[in-house]
Order: structure tokens, then C-alpha cells, then sequence
């Protein structure tokens, strides 16, 4: 069945650092990868996405990289900034149209 | 735009009672619509999914079951709880990219 791992399950970076999350997916038939940034208490919130036929996408200081021969995508967020900790959770959704979620990373920004 | 309703927003149930939590989607027809369970600082298991009216797919063996009576309608039902059913619910809908989350319902058996 389909399968996503997550890493790193915490991150702690300081402020103005760059922070990475690296997903890796197991269904072949995955066309795509979103993004989601989850608040303490709060519902989870989309803030990227990218389709299979594209690389890379960025929106101002997050970014996100596709590897379809590898299956693996990634988050990048530069400049980071307090009001960038949160959990955030990869996902893909593929051919059994279902979204299936990483584990989440919880992203500790420093000042 | 597509807007997920889930409510209520907290719950306190006593171990043995029944549980209905309603989800409605407005924005977009012939959703599909998801429900998961997140624990204390821990990730989003998905309990059911559904593509359409009546077809509902369970992901984990567990004591909630699903209906989906109408297009833009999802129901999470327990006849009896347990403490293990202690959570945060999360509906989600999505039509054939992103999922978008309802509030969430903080659910607490005693």
C-alpha cells in the first residue's frame, strides 16, 4: 500500500537558517506532493504544493523539490522566522485518490 | 472556494455513549472526504476516505465506522466509545488535488 516516511521527526534551526523536511513515497502512481503546516491546536493548512511533471516550485522563502525517480520531495524554507515553527506534514496522492500524510516534522525556529 | 464544516469543535463523552460527528462540504461537488484522528503531538492516521456517496473505505480495524449519506456530507459514528477513542478528529475534503481541513473536533472520553 502507499507509504510515506518523513524526516526529521523534530528540527530545531535558528532564526534566519534554512530548515529542511525530506519525504520519501512508495506508490509509483503518485502525481501529487503537497505541503501542510499545522499550528499548535489548530487544523492542518496547505502552503505549497507540486505536480510530477514539475521539478521544483517556490513561493517566496519555501520552496519544494520533486525526485520522481527517487520518489523523494522535499521542503525548503529560508530566512526562517519564529512564526515558522509549527509541525508541518508532507503528503502525496496517487492512484488510489486517497492523501496519505507523512509523520510531521515539528520545526522549533530559534531566535 | 472550498470550505470544510466540521463540528463540534470540543467533545466530552462519558466511556460507553455514542459518538456522531458531522462534516459538510460547500465550494465543490462529488468531493472526496477524509476522516483522521491525530493524537497528543503525533501524526494524522487516516481512519476512512470516501470517492462518493455510500462508498466508504476503512483504513485501521477500530470501534468508528463512517457513513457518507450525501454528496457534501460525512459522518463519523461510534455506538459505544472508549477512552482510546480520545483525540483530535479532522475532516478533510479535496477534489482530485489538495485536501482542505475542517476546524477539527478535540474529543475527550471519561
Amino acid at each position: 500500500g502507499e507509504n510515506v516516511e518523513q524526516h526529521p521527526s523534530t528540527l530545531s534551526v535558528q532564526e534566519g537558517d534554512s530548515a529542511v523536511i525530506k519525504c520519501t513515497y512508495s506508490d509509483s502512481a503518485s502525481n501529487y506532493f503537497p505541503w501542510y503546516k499545522q499550528e499548535l491546536g489548530k487544523r492542518p493548512q496547505l502552503i505549497i504544493d507540486i505536480r510530477s511533471n514539475v521539478g521544483e516550485k517556490k513561493d517566496q522563502r519555501i520552496a519544494v523539490t520533486l525526485n520522481k525517480t527517487a520518489k523523494h520531495f522535499s521542503l525548503h524554507i529560508t530566512e526562517t522566522q519564529p512564526e515558522d515553527s509549527a509541525v508541518y506534514f508532507c503528503a502525496e496522492k496517487g492512484g488510489y485518490q486517497k492523501v496519505t500524510f507523512g509523520t510531521g516534522t515539528k520545526l522549533q525556529v530559534i531566535p | 472556494s472550498q470550505t470544510i464544516h466540521q463540528w463540534p469543535a470540543t467533545l466530552v463523552q462519558p466511556v460507553g455513549s455514542p459518538l456522531s460527528l458531522e462534516c459538510t462540504v460547500e465550494g465543490t461537488s462529488n468531493p472526496n472526504l477524509y476522516w483522521y484522528r491525530q493524537a497528543a503531538g503525533r501524526g494524522l492516521q487516516l481512519l476512512f476516505y470516501s470517492v462518493g456517496i455510500g462508498q466508504i473505505s476503512s483504513e485501521v480495524p477500530q470501534n468508528l465506522s463512517a457513513s457518507r449519506p450525501q454528496d457534501r456530507q460525512f459522518i463519523l459514528s461510534s455506538k459505544k466509545l472508549l477512552l482510546s477513542d480520545s483525540g483530535f478528529y479532522l475532516c478533510a475534503g479535496g477534489g482530485r488535488t489538495e485536501a482542505f481541513f475542517g476546524q477539527g473536533t478535540r474529543l475527550t472520553v471519561v
